[in-house]
């Protein structure tokens, strides 16, 4: 099956720094990729969708000069945390839809980056 | 707005049947999930159901969906220990490629030996 990929999938860093996250499809082309963010004991929350050569669509209340996404390819989309602070330690989720074969319900996840901000 | 909603635990013993049950509120849903999560593990579709329909089964896997009380459940028949797990129903609305998906809070599922 369809797989993506989370790298890295654990990270540390000091507040102020700024860190990256990849997520890669490594079987298919992913035109769409979105970006969760799990809280411990809670569910998914969505951050934003990371659509190939565009800007990538923010939900409300994310703020998106902190959270930067680019989808350079097919194959990759990249979250960058930029001046982390301790409250945006998570698990950062991904997901990618395979289009155009795929149906509806073809959107597979990542294996999750968890980020613990110092 | 779309709210998901699932109680958060239950328990059960080993090879007696589990129901996880999930509500929604948006009527223009047209899939609904169930995913799996193990510990420090991202997501593992377990199975979907089409808004159209009123059950689906899939080996030891049973879904429900009462449309009019916007109602869907998960029967995992003869529960294992390593069904161990937090599931999470999502629904995706509307149609189209981009559509992301709501989640509800998880539901921890204990198995006891």
């Amino acid at each position: 099956g369809a797989v993506v990929s989370q790298h890295p999938s654990w990270v540390i860093c000091k507040s102020g720094t700024s860190v990256k996250i990849e997520c890669r499809s490594l079987d298919f082309q992913a035109t769409t990729m979105f970006w969760y963010r799990q809280f411990p004991k809670q569910s998914l929350m969505l951050m934003a969708t990371s659509n190939e050569g565009s800007k990538a669509t923010y939900e409300q209340g994310v703020e998106k000069d902190k959270f930067l996404i680019n989808h350079a390819s097919l194959t990759l989309s990249t979250l960058t945390v930029t001046s982390a602070h301790p409250e945006d330690s998570s698990f950062y989720i991904c997901s990618a839809r395979d289009l155009p074969a795929g149906g509806q319900h073809e959107q597979y996840f990542g294996p999750g980056t968890r980020l613990t901000v110092t | 707005g779309e709210d998901v909603e699932q109680s958060l635990f239950l328990s059960v013993r080993e090879g007696d049947s589990s129901v996880i049950n999930c509500t929604y509120t948006d009527s223009s849903s047209t899939y609904l999930y169930w995913y799996k999560q193990e510990p420090g593990a991202g997501l593992q579709l377990l199975t979907y159901i089409f808004s159209n329909m009123d059950m689906k089964q899939d080996q030891r896997l049973t879904v429900l969906l009462n449309k009019k009380d916007k109602h869907l459940s998960l029967r995992i028949a003869d529960t294992q220990t390593g069904d161990s797990a937090i599931y999470f129903c999502a629904e995706s609305i509307g149609r189209g490629p981009r559509r992301a998906l709501t989640f509800g809070s998880g539901t921890r599922l204990q198995v006891q030996p």
